[in-house]
């Protein structure tokens, strides 16, 4: 078991650009799931797949960011036309599926800085 | 839908001494319950968890929980901190749609 694991772990880039960001989940793991950071707060919920299928959206998930699981293994996010206050930490977590709610592993995380 | 409140958002402790992470859950069926920590710059590991049977749960590092109902609370103890427990420790609560809320956080410093 290596664990969830999330790259890059640290980008800088200035508004406007665009970045994308990788998690490969714990491998039997069919559920994975994407959360923002913010400093001083708790992780906040922007989406989730099963497989390949993107299941939920939080409304935090504005247009500008899009979230991918082509093959039901790995995730890219991308933020586009990034701004000043998407500055945080985007952390990846799986899970497995057997029914109900079950336990959501972490990767480390990528820290966002948007100058 | 679920939320979690954490009411101290920063506690102190000398090493040694016990203690206890107050969280409060509102969710209108049983809830999954979650106890996380994480140092800094890291990712979150799972402490313990609640999903049924036994109140009082046991997780890693000689942490544990009970989850009382009545009091809609899944207080964080140790009865003797070390100073390596120093981190950021976050309660959560997921319901029956897999979507999980975590609360703001409570940070722990070790006094020696």
């Amino acid at each position: 078991d290596t664990g969830v694991s999330q790259d890059p772990r640290h980008k800088i880039t200035k508004r406007g650009q665009n970045v994308t960001f990788r998690c490969d989940p714990i491998s039997e793991h069919n559920r994975l799931y994407w959360y923002r950071q913010t400093l001083g707060q708790g992780p906040e919920f922007l989406t989730y797949f099963q497989n390949e299928a993107q299941l939920e959206k939080s409304r935090l998930l504005s247009d500008r960011f899009s979230a991918e699981r082509p093959k039901g293994s790995f995730s890219t996010l991308e933020i586009q036309r990034t701004e000043q206050g998407d500055s945080a930490m985007y952390l990846c977590a799986s899970s497995p599926v057997y029914s109900g709610q079950e336990t959501q592993y972490f990767g480390p995380g990528t820290r966002l800085l948007v100058l | 839908a679920q939320s979690v409140t954490q009411p101290d958002i920063h506690i102190t402790v000398s090493e040694g001494a016990s203690l206890e992470l107050r969280c409060n859950y509102s969710y209108g069926a049983t809830p999954y319950l979650f106890w996380y920590v994480q140092s800094p710059g890291q990712g979150l590991q799972l402490l313990l968890k609640y999903f049924s049977g036994d109140t009082l749960v046991q997780g890693i590092k000689g942490f544990e929980a009970e989850f009382k109902r009545s009091q809609s609370s899944f207080n964080l103890r140790k009865p003797s901190v070390h100073w390596s427990d120093a981190a950021e420790y976050f309660c959560a609560v997921g319901g029956d749609n897999n979507d999980m809320r975590f609360g703001a956080g409570t940070r722990l410093t070790v006094k020696p």
